[in-house]
């Protein structure tokens, strides 16, 4: 059971928009931590996305936007493109002084 | 561009202890925060713990702690992870990660990661 909660799987045709959700509580994302967004392709590792919420390390497509508002988060995507296709996780800090992850979208490009 | 080398893989047996290194080239893990995160197969991320360059010591997960210990190397530029007491479920690929500096916060993003160790766990 993953502390961020974030919806299994997800799909889109190519061109569509996708909005993946990320949703903590009072300790973690409600607390003020930034939320970070990864993507992951089978067998590689993790990529940044987007890190303090809403912000696009160079290289990543300005199709990527995120987003953060209370204890959520959101990731969009735009323009879906085959190359989409991968798992996305979400990461914030707790309270704790622990990071916490969500569980991992799959993102299937139809 | 720095990268993060990690060993490909370790077995190990029941009740031992792993550790795993993480050497930064082209680039330094001084002052950077330094995360480890664990993969089990077909599974998400789990957060193992860090080190947070203001605060004094490593901070590790709940489920973690007391069997972990993290800790780096200036001289070799090098961080180290130890799990002991290894069991079954603490097969998984072992990903050091390096934060990306962010302001003043300490709670920032894994921007550099290693390529990843796996650890198995077997009889």
């Amino acid at each position: 059971q993953s502390v961020l909660t974030q919806p299994p799987s997800m799909s889109g045709a190519p061109g569509q928009r996708v909005t993946i959700s990320c949703t903590g509580g009072g300790s973690n994302i409600g607390a003020g931590y930034d939320v970070h967004w990864y993507q992951q392709v089978p067998g590689t590792a993790p990529k940044l996305l987007i890190y303090a919420n809403s912000n696009r390390p160079s290289g990543v497509p300005d199709r990527f936007s995120g987003s953060k508002s209370g204890t959520s988060a959101s990731l969009v995507i735009t323009g879906l493109q085959a190359e989409d296709e991968a798992d996305y996780f979400c990461q914030s800090f707790d309270i704790s002084l622990s990071g916490v992850f969500g569980g991992g979208t799959k993102l299937t490009v139809l | 561009q720095v990268q993060l080398e990690q060993a490909g893989a370790e077995v190990k047996k029941p009740g031992s202890s792993v550790t795993v290194s993480c050497k930064a080239s082209g680039g330094t893990l001084s002052g950077h925060a330094i995360n480890w995160v664990r993969q089990a197969p077909g599974q998400g991320l789990e957060w193992v713990g860090g080190i947070f360059p203001v605060f004094g010591t490593p901070t590790y997960a709940p489920s973690f702690k007391g069997r972990v210990t993290i800790h780096s190397d200036e001289s070799t530029d090098t961080a180290h992870m130890v799990v002991d007491n290894l069991r079954s479920e603490d097969t998984a690929i072992y990903y050091c990660a390096r934060g990306r500096p962010h302001g003043n916060t300490w709670y920032v993003a894994l921007d550099v990661w290693g390529q990843g160790t796996l650890v198995s766990v077997s009889p």
